[in-house]
């Protein structure tokens, strides 16, 4: 089945640390999106790419770095620099750039800090 | 750029009851509204969605949304809920042209009470 693969579901992360969560689709999707999801939050766009080789910072980028080396893989890297990173992390893609497409999300990493 | 309110963070509802979710935008141009539901530790699934024409939208499991340009609102409706309908629903918002992200709301938590 075609589909969006987020692995780990659980991650713990050390003081100083950087993590990295993996995010795959073979859903062959241009487009791949890195969203945080905290309490009464709502989701908050971090990184988004929409071609390979090339990405764009969301509304809360800071502390976050992201790579698109392949059309199927889009890596989020908590780093050291984030220092509230507990959150539930959801991964999506969508079809094409139109904005009428719908996304198609992961089942989430859920990263808490140690 | 484009922002969602949704007014109540939780609605709770008896089962078989009728429930509406509140859902308004604000947004300069033409835009695209979504309803996505999130079941428990899973990602978003796509609910319904208006791009044109008619300004009711209906969904395969008896929701429905009614786009309201005049009061910038796109609720959602349903006339009787069961117990499954228990989740998190997130209104999405996007312009009807170029590439942009989505930008959600905060949610709205329904828990439905047997």
């Amino acid at each position: 089945d075609g589909g969006i693969t987020q692995s780990p579901k659980y991650l713990f992360r050390k003081e100083g640390q950087n993590v990295t969560l993996s995010c795959e689709q073979n859903l062959n999707h241009d487009a791949m999106y890195w969203y945080r999801q905290d309490p009464g939050q709502g989701l908050r766009l971090i990184y988004y790419s929409q071609i390979v080789n090339d990405f764009q910072k969301g509304d809360i980028a800071e502390g976050y770095s992201v790579s698109r080396e392949k059309k199927e893989s889009f890596p989020l890297t908590v780093t050291s620099a984030q220092k509230n990173p507990t959150a539930f992390y959801l991964c999506a893609s969508r079809n094409g750039h139109a904005t009428n497409e719908k996304l198609f999300f992961g089942s989430g990493t859920q990263l808490s800090v140690l | 750029a484009q922002s969602v309110t949704q007014l109540d963070s939780q609605v709770p509802v008896f089962e078989e009851a009728p429930v509406e979710l509140r859902c308004n935008y604000s947004s300069s141009v033409s835009v695209y509204l979504f309803w996505y539901v999130q079941y428990p530790n899973q990602g978003l699934q796509l609910l319904l969605k208006y791009l044109s024409g008619s300004t009711l939208v209906e969904s395969i499991n008896g929701f429905e949304a009614e786009f309201n340009k005049s009061q910038t609102s796109f609720h959602l409706r349903k006339p009787s809920v069961h117990i499954s309908d228990t989740a998190e629903y997130f209104c999405a918002v996007s312009p009807n042209s170029g590439n942009t992200p989505l930008v959600f709301g905060k949610g709205t938590r329904l828990s439905v009470i047997a």
